[in-house]
């Protein structure tokens, strides 16, 4: 089972350039998540999905777009990366109910140079 | 405000013995439900251990039980008979809210704490 996927594993960008982060999943969760983990912070959420056709701002949201394509899909986008961009970032799921724990993806290491 | 507290950023432990991990949390929702993760040295995430608001009773799989203070508002994690496998990131984690709102379904992490076991 593929369960939540990640692409790409890793990146290198340079300030001011643009990238999508793909994530996809075959549970059929309602719920998706993009998280950044940095040293010392714990993972913080950037945005969230609690279904199809919704997302909303979590603690870190600026700088990043996302795009729920459909029940599957939930992208992350940075228009123009900045350096503190740099970060290890995670996409999960979860399915409805108080008490499902989150699926996560493998994570994309990106650095902003 | 930070909604999940890890306050020890590096634990010690020796191998065969019990560890405790600590994380508390703040939230005015009568409804929520709190997560252990372990992230070993690879970097995927691990789902360890729920507990929800409700539950009467703690919460325990295999050697990982987690002590639930519901008045105190802290949800710590213990390990038994430490194993050398056992060293990595933990992460506390709170899903509030209730079927139907729009939070529902969100996850907050604590900042993690790295627990060491030695031989």
């Amino acid at each position: 089972n593929a369960g939540v996927t990640q692409t790409p594993k890793f990146q290198v960008l340079k300030t001011g350039q643009s990238m999508t982060l793909q994530c996809a999943q075959d549970m059929n969760h309602n719920s998706m998540y993009w998280y950044r983990q940095d040293p010392g912070m714990g993972l913080r959420l950037i945005y969230y999905s609690a279904s199809e056709g919704t997302t909303d701002k979590g603690e870190v949201p600026n700088g990043y777009n996302v795009s729920r394509l459909n029940k599957r899909e939930f992208s992350l986008r940075l228009e123009s990366a900045a350096p503190s961009q740099t970060s290890v970032y995670f996409c999960a799921s979860t399915a409805p109910g108080r008490n499902t724990e989150a699926f996560f993806g493998q994570g994309t290491r990106l650095t902003v140079v | 405000a930070q909604k999940i507290t890890q306050t020890q950023p590096g634990m010690f432990v020796q191998e065969k013995e019990a560890v405790t991990l600590d994380c508390t949390y703040d939230t005015s929702d009568p409804s929520y439900g709190l997560f252990w993760y372990k992230q070993p040295s690879s970097g995927e995430m691990i789902f360890l251990i729920y507990q929800g608001s409700y539950d009467q009773q703690n919460a325990t799989e295999g050697r990982y039980s987690l002590n639930f203070q519901k008045a105190r508002k802290s949800a710590n994690l213990v390990i038994s008979a430490s194993q050398l496998g056992d060293s990595a990131m933990y992460f506390c984690a709170m899903r509030e809210g209730r079927a139907g709102g729009t939070s529902y379904g969100k996850l907050t992490f604590g900042q993690g704490t790295i627990l060491t076991v030695h031989p």
